[in-house]
């Protein structure tokens, strides 16, 4: 089945204490994006990357990193929360001949 | 960039009415767009685009509709029904920012049985 995985599904953590959430889909899409969702303020990307080895910031990018090693995975990296950064996280992905996006379940993270 | 806005974040209709979801965009170079739908729990769900090389366009009890002039989109839903009940946003990708999408807020649609 073709889909985008992302763990984990559910996140409490402390500021300050750094963690992965990790994100693979199984299309062989050269495209991933990672998505933060808020109340009132719709789906804002964080980062993007067109293929392996190649990243590029979206519209808020401050306090994450990514890393694209394999075309697969696309990891998002918060080096130090902080409860700002309380959301719902989407991963995304695409091939470049067809720009429709496909979504991950969703991450729901709790900094406190 | 680009902005992108909803008209309604709330709609209810009734079981077998026809629904209709707006959006609105500004960056007259956007020429891509996605309505999706998301229930609740779950990641976004594609339901139809369009490209601006076209006004309209059909799925299976969808519809979407561009107006460029006005930079205007719609989504129809025809006979609506309970499983449709979720939030629908659009998604814009202009063709002058590189491979970013824009999306809006999103409307929340409760069907009434």
């Amino acid at each position: 089945e073709a889909q985008v995985t992302q763990n984990p599904r559910y996140l409490i953590t402390v500021t300050g204490k750094k963690l992965t959430v990790t994100c693979s889909q199984n299309m062989n899409h050269e495209y991933m994006s990672w998505y933060r969702q808020d109340p009132g303020l719709g789906l804002r990307q964080i980062y993007y990357s067109m293929n392996v080895e190649v990243t590029d910031k979206g519209d808020v990018p401050e306090g994450y990193k990514v890393s694209r090693k394999e075309k697969r995975n696309f990891p998002l990296i918060l080096e130090s929360p902080s409860p700002n950064q309380t959301s719902l996280y989407f991963c995304a992905s695409s091939s470049p001949f067809q720009e429709t996006q496909y979504f991950g379940p969703g991450t729901r993270l709790l900094v406190l | 960039g680009e902005s992108v806005g909803l008209h309604l974040p709330t709609l209810s209709v009734q079981e077998g009415d026809n629904s209709i979801i707006n959006c609105a965009y500004s960056n007259s170079a956007s020429d891509y767009f996605i309505w999706y739908k998301q229930e609740s729990g779950k990641g976004p769900q594609f339901i139809i685009d369009i490209r601006s090389n076209m006004d309209k366009r059909q799925g299976q009890r969808v519809t979407v509709l561009l107006n460029k002039t006005v930079k205007h989109l719609s989504l129809q839903i025809a006979a609506t029904q309970p499983g449709d009940s979720a939030v629908y946003f659009c998604a814009v990708l202009p063709s002058n920012t590189g491979n970013q999408f824009y999306f809006g807020t999103g409307t929340s649609l409760t069907v009434i049985p």
